[in-house]
């Protein structure tokens, strides 16, 4: 089975920095992804990691280690706009490019 | 450049009624298409995907069905809404590359079974 933790709900002071953790359990496993929803919009991709390591895009960076089943999200110089849930997705290898989806962290950013 | 779109944006349904929605991809051709359902506060569950025209894979055992009838259309059907069908649902698409992670989504659709 496909199993994906996160923090429920984190909040943080604008312009701070903040990390959101992921935990998995897959059966398969290609690769991990990061998705920010909007209340009541759709998910947008932000970030995917293949191999371990670190990998920036702006203010959000995201790491993955294997060996640890574990990767984050990390967002720099929160902005009130950052305030949304994000998910991670683990890719599953079935050639379809499905996305298993964690349970989601509600970011409340705070002046 | 690629677009996603699905209808109906919102609807009210009652238990026992069908159900019918719709996805259409522009801009790209053979994608991979995804369902997905989010209930209210919490993640995405993925329901159907399909890799091309009449194929189509489930991921969870329901009440739903989806259908392919051409490239880039989906749709997510039932023939008897329960109450549980209730929530926010999502059609995607991929380019088929495996090991990218992206997938881009439609304006989701929100359905209220009553």
């Amino acid at each position: 089975g496909q199993s994906l933790e996160q923090p429920s709900e984190v909040t943080a002071v604008e312009g701070a920095i903040v990390q959101i953790n992921c935990t998995y359990q897959t059966s398969g496993f290609y690769g991990l992804s990061w998705y920010q929803q909007h209340d009541g919009g759709a998910p947008t991709f932000l970030s995917y990691n293949g191999l371990d390591g670190l990998e920036e895009t702006g203010r959000f960076s995201s790491f993955l280690s294997r060996s640890d089943s574990y990767g984050y999200l990390l967002l720099q110089e929160l902005q009130m706009k950052d305030s949304a849930s994000y998910f991670c997705a683990a890719a599953n290898p079935t050639g379809a490019n499905n996305l298993f989806f964690g349970t989601g962290t509600r970011l409340t950013v705070i002046p | 450049s690629q677009t996603i779109h699905q209808w109906p944006a919102t609807l009210v349904q009652p238990v026992g009624s069908p159900l019918s929605l719709e996805c259409t991809v522009e801009g790209t051709s053979n994608p991979n298409l995804y369902w997905y359902r989010q209930a209210a506060g919490r993640g995405l569950q993925l329901l159907f995907y399909s890799v091309g025209i009449g194929q189509i894979s489930s991921e969870v055992p329901q009440n739903l069905s989806a259908s392919r009838p051409q490239d880039r259309q989906f749709i997510l059907s039932s023939k008897k809404l329960l109450l549980s069908d209730s929530g926010f649902y999502l059609c995607a698409w991929s380019g088929g590359r495996v090991g990218t992670g992206e997938l881009f989504f439609g304006e989701g659709s929100r359905l209220t079974v009553l």
